[in-house]
């Protein structure tokens, strides 16, 4: 149970282009989803948080109109790069949590986008 | 904020021997610490998880530890293979208005050798 997919795996694209990430929770509904960046060999950054239906909560430093969140439905979030450049390249992983406290995050697959 | 430390970096140990891995937060309030470990270019895995009422929690070889009043809590693996060797992250809770989020530790790249 807890079953995270999240789509694209790989993103190879020219500088100046939008990409779009999903993440869905296949076997729950998820209460929040969070959005993660990683570096090679570094920790999870946490992103932004976001719940259904309502706008998300981004982080001191996270560019809300470079990285947007959508949270349609109970089962899928997507993060938009908005015309994303070299530096935005990275790995970036989402979480699903069922109920709003104390409740483990289950990750997803990750990202791994590559802006040319 | 909440600010999370972890150590060691890195961690070698033999085959059978034990491993273990500290953490310390900074935000009092933080009340659940999940850890979570992560294999080369994949998912990070919760293998554990403690919550502030509880002072330990065991599950087969790998138990933590929760001191919060010292603010820290460990990961302990007994008995250590191969395939235990990963990335492992401890955290903490934040809690806000849009549900428990969590705050990484830097991780441990565990290396356990035959």
């Amino acid at each position: 149970g807890a079953v995270v997919s999240q789509h694209p795996s790989w993103v190879i694209c020219k500088s100046g282009t939008s990409v779009k990430i999903e993440c869905r929770s296949l076997d729950f509904q998820a209460t929040t989803m969070f959005w993660y960046r990683q570096f090679p060999k570094q920790s999870l950054m946490l992103m932004a948080t976001s719940n259904e239906g309502s706008k998300a909560t981004y982080e001191q430093g996270v560019e809300k109109d470079k990285f947007l969140i959508n949270h349609a439905s109970l089962t899928l979030s997507t993060l938009t790069v908005t015309s994303a450049h070299p530096e935005d390249s990275s790995f970036y992983i989402c979480s699903a949590q069922t109920g709003v406290y104390n409740q483990p995050q289950h990750f997803g697959d990750g990202t791994r986008l590559s802006i040319l | 904020g909440e600010n999370v430390e972890q150590h060691p970096s890195t961690l070698s140990v033999q085959e059978g021997d034990s491993a273990v891995i500290k953490c310390t937060y900074s935000d009092s309030a933080s009340n659940y610490f999940p850890w979570y470990k992560q294999e080369l270019g994949k998912r990070p895995q919760l293998i554990i998880d403690i919550r502030s009422n509880v002072g330990e929690k065991k599950d087969q070889r790998i138990a933590v530890t929760l001191n919060k009043t010292a603010k820290h809590f460990s990961l302990h693996i007994t008995e250590t293979q191969p395939e235990d060797s990963a990335v492992y992250f401890c955290a903490a809770s934040i809690q806000g208005q849009a549900g428990t989020a969590l705050i990484f530790g830097k991780g441990t790249t565990l290396s356990v050798s035959s």
